[in-house]
């Protein structure tokens, strides 16, 4: 059965450091999200992809976060500078239209 | 502003009894409704869902109800198994943003044998 991966599955950085993240979703699934998740809440959604195009990046610290997905394939998230705020899982998902598909997530620490 | 919330932060059920988890929303706009379970270190795992022009979804153990004039939700786990102990995430989909999931604080469902 198809899965999302992800990459790495845990993250340990010093704060001021940079973070990247990696996605490949499911084959053929144009939609790709980035969430995120604190212990103890609901995921967040960060941004969303359609093919290469950004279609929601409201909720995306611009100031230290950016995220791509150049072929319209996988994606990257990156975090610089990391803050000890950002200490969180981090899930990808995608879809084909409806129902999103996560992985298994990155748990980042910030120390 | 908290538009799907899961009011119950836990629940315990005995092995083979019914487990019912709740969600309510406040956005009239959701027209799709999804159960997702999350074990920990993992990400969360699709489990049922249903459109609002429905009332009632089944699929082997897991049915959800949604009545719409409450918004209201619930999944129904039936018989209760120790290997669903994990945390239930309720989520909707609609409204002015396409496509982002709007999920609840989850549910902590812990089945004792």
């Amino acid at each position: 059965e198809a899965e999302v991966a992800q990459s790495p599955r845990y993250k340990i950085t010093e704060k001021s450091q940079a973070v990247a993240f990696w996605c490949d979703p499911i084959s053929g699934h144009a939609t790709l999200y980035w969430y995120r998740q604190i212990l103890g809440q609901g995921p967040e959604l960060l941004v969303q992809f359609q093919d290469e195009s950004v279609v929601d990046d409201s909720q995306l610290p611009k100031d230290r976060f950016s995220a791509e997905r150049l072929k319209g394939v996988d994606s990257t998230l990156k975090i610089q500078p990391a803050e000890l705020g950002d200490s969180a899982m981090y899930l990808c998902a995608s879809s084909p239209r409806g129902t999103q598909y996560f992985g298994p997530g990155t748990r980042l620490t910030v120390l | 502003d908290q538009q799907v919330k899961q009011n119950s932060p836990s629940l315990s059920v005995q092995e083979g009894r019914i487990s019912i988890l709740n969600c309510d929303y406040t956005n009239s706009m959701f027209d799709y409704f999804l159960w997702y379970k999350k074990y920990p270190a993992e990400g969360p795992t699709f489990l049922i869902s249903i459109s609002s022009i429905k009332d009632k979804n089944e699929d082997g153990r897991f049915t959800v109800f949604l009545n719409k004039s409450a918004k209201h939700l619930s999944l129904h786990i039936v018989p209760s198994q120790p290997g669903d102990s994990a945390v239930y995430f309720c989520a909707a989909l609609g409204g002015t943003s396409y496509g982002k999931l709007t999920f609840g604080q989850g549910t902590i469902l812990t089945v004792h044998p």
